[in-house]
């Protein structure tokens, strides 16, 4: 069974550009989740897709965003980069929300570099 | 105030040995869940053990079991039997009645052959 999958490992882009990662969850897998890993601020919490709609979002400005299409897969969105946005851009997919044991298997991360 | 505390920044540990990595985490839900991922140099999160807040064993997954106290709110991670790839960076996590994951700052492991 294939994992999850992020695509591109990895970007670099320059500051005002925007950026779109893609993420494939595990066949049969629901909800996916998005996370921000940087060195200072460590694993924060982005959205959550779940069916097609956004069922949670972290504390980001509006110039995050995403989005999940009927096959599951998900994409965010990042406009008008900041040099603070470089960071490993992590997806995690899981069966569905609303389960007290509900794994989360995280593909291998896209890291997105802001010039 | 930080939902999941790690203090140990980095250990280092003798190959063969066990190691405990500390967990603290705050919470007010009755029920939640309490995760342990290892993410090795690559970047990739791996999930290792999982216990739940109604849970009344401590959860075990070959050499990781998690040494859950519910009243001091701790989830400590006990890696038994250390190999040289144990070393990594390893997260504590907290999922909450909203369902999402709240990570601790990580604990580097180093293991020493």
């Amino acid at each position: 069974k294939a994992g999850v999958t992020q695509t591109p490992r990895y970007l670099i882009k320059t500051r005002g550009q925007q950026v779109t990662l893609s993420c494939s969850p595990i066949s049969g897998h629901r909800s996916v989740s998005w996370y921000q890993q940087t060195p200072g601020q460590g694993l924060q919490f982005l959205f959550e897709y779940f069916s097609e709609t956004q069922r949670n979002k972290g504390n980001f400005p509006g110039r995050f965003s995403g989005r999940q299409f009927s096959n599951s897969r998900s994409e965010m969105n990042v406009s008008t980069l900041e040099l603070g946005d470089s960071a490993l851009y992590l997806c995690a997919s899981s069966f569905a929300p609303g389960e007290e044991y509900n794994e989360q298997f995280f593909g291998p991360g896209t890291r997105l570099t802001v010039l | 105030a930080q939902k999941i505390t790690q203090t140990q920044p980095g250990m280092f540990v003798q190959e063969k040995e066990a190691v405990t990595l500390d967990c603290t985490y705050d919470t007010s839900d009755q029920s939640y869940g309490l995760f342990w991922y290892k993410q090795p140099s690559s970047g990739e999160m791996i999930f290792l053990i999982y216990q739940g807040s109604y849970d009344e064993q401590n959860a075990t997954e070959g050499r990781y079991s998690l040494n859950f106290q519910k009243a001091r709110k701790s989830a400590n991670l006990v890696i038994s039997a250390s190999q040289l790839g144990d070393s990594a960076m390893y997260f504590c996590a907290m999922r909450e009645f909203d369902y999402k994951l709240s990570f601790g700052a990580g604990t580097t492991v180093t293991v020493r052959a």
